[in-house]
């Protein structure tokens, strides 16, 4: 089965950069999501197709994919930014489908 | 506006029942495909089950297969769960979210479903 494995926290200060990678088998050759989970709230897309952003989203967040890493970059990150983010892929080759990381915590110091 | 609202979790003994609602509204569900999501408590998201805009597509992940139907009724534009035999490992909260080719674009707020005798 597919796995996609993310680090379990990233720690970042106001201002500065965040970026949260999503390692795959060749996760390159497959399109990636990102979302986006505060506290007791339902997930939000805030990433699509790789680097696409939803309506609503700052330009802050960008996304890319290569190889065996996928990574989601927060630019000038805030304090409104700390949350879990989980990356995500259709992955019919192997039938499961879907298959989510295990998500990040990121904490805005 | 794209409202997703679920309804019908609650508390059930291992190896029960529970019907899983979800009722959309800003769009119709035959053009659009459809997931249930879960997340066990302070864990990670976990696909459970999709299906088509037409419904002739259905899949489930490998801990829910035989266990769970997923199911829509377009008049009333609204998603349904079927779980059957039910496991504690189902505890969850339960998604709905709409999907637009290969990722979800909206979501409900969920519905906590305890399995716990």
């Amino acid at each position: 089965s597919y796995v996609l494995t993310q680090p379990p926290s990233v720690s970042v200060a106001p201002g500065k950069t965040a970026s949260i990678s999503c390692g795959g088998d060749d996760i390159g050759s497959l399109t990636v999501h990102w979302y986006q989970q505060k506290p007791g709230q339902a997930p939000v897309l805030v990433m699509y197709y790789d680097s696409d952003r939803p309506s609503g989203i700052p330009e802050r967040f960008s996304g890319s994919n290569s190889g065996n890493t996928a990574t989601l970059t927060i630019s000038r990150v805030e304090a409104g930014d700390e949350a879990d983010y989980f990356c995500q892929v259709w992955d019919s080759r192997s039938g499961q489908h879907v298959v989510f990381g295990g998500g990040t915590k990121l904490t805005v110091l | 506006e794209v409202q997703l609202e679920e309804s019908g979790g609650g508390l059930a003994q291992p190896g029960g029942s529970l019907r899983l609602s979800c009722a959309a509204s800003g769009f119709s569900i035959n053009n659009y495909e459809m997931s249930w999501v879960r997340q066990a408590p302070g864990k990670g998201l976990e696909w459970v089950s999709y299906i088509s805009g037409s419904g002739g597509t259905i899949y489930y992940a490998d801990s829910v297969r035989g266990r769970f139907t997923i199911s829509k009724d377009s008049a009333k534009n609204s998603l349904f769960l079927q779980m059957t035999s039910l496991r504690v490992d189902d505890t969850a909260v339960y998604y709905c979210a709409r999907c637009r080719a290969s990722f979800f674009d909206s979501w409900g707020q969920g519905s906590l479903v305890t399995v716990s005798s």
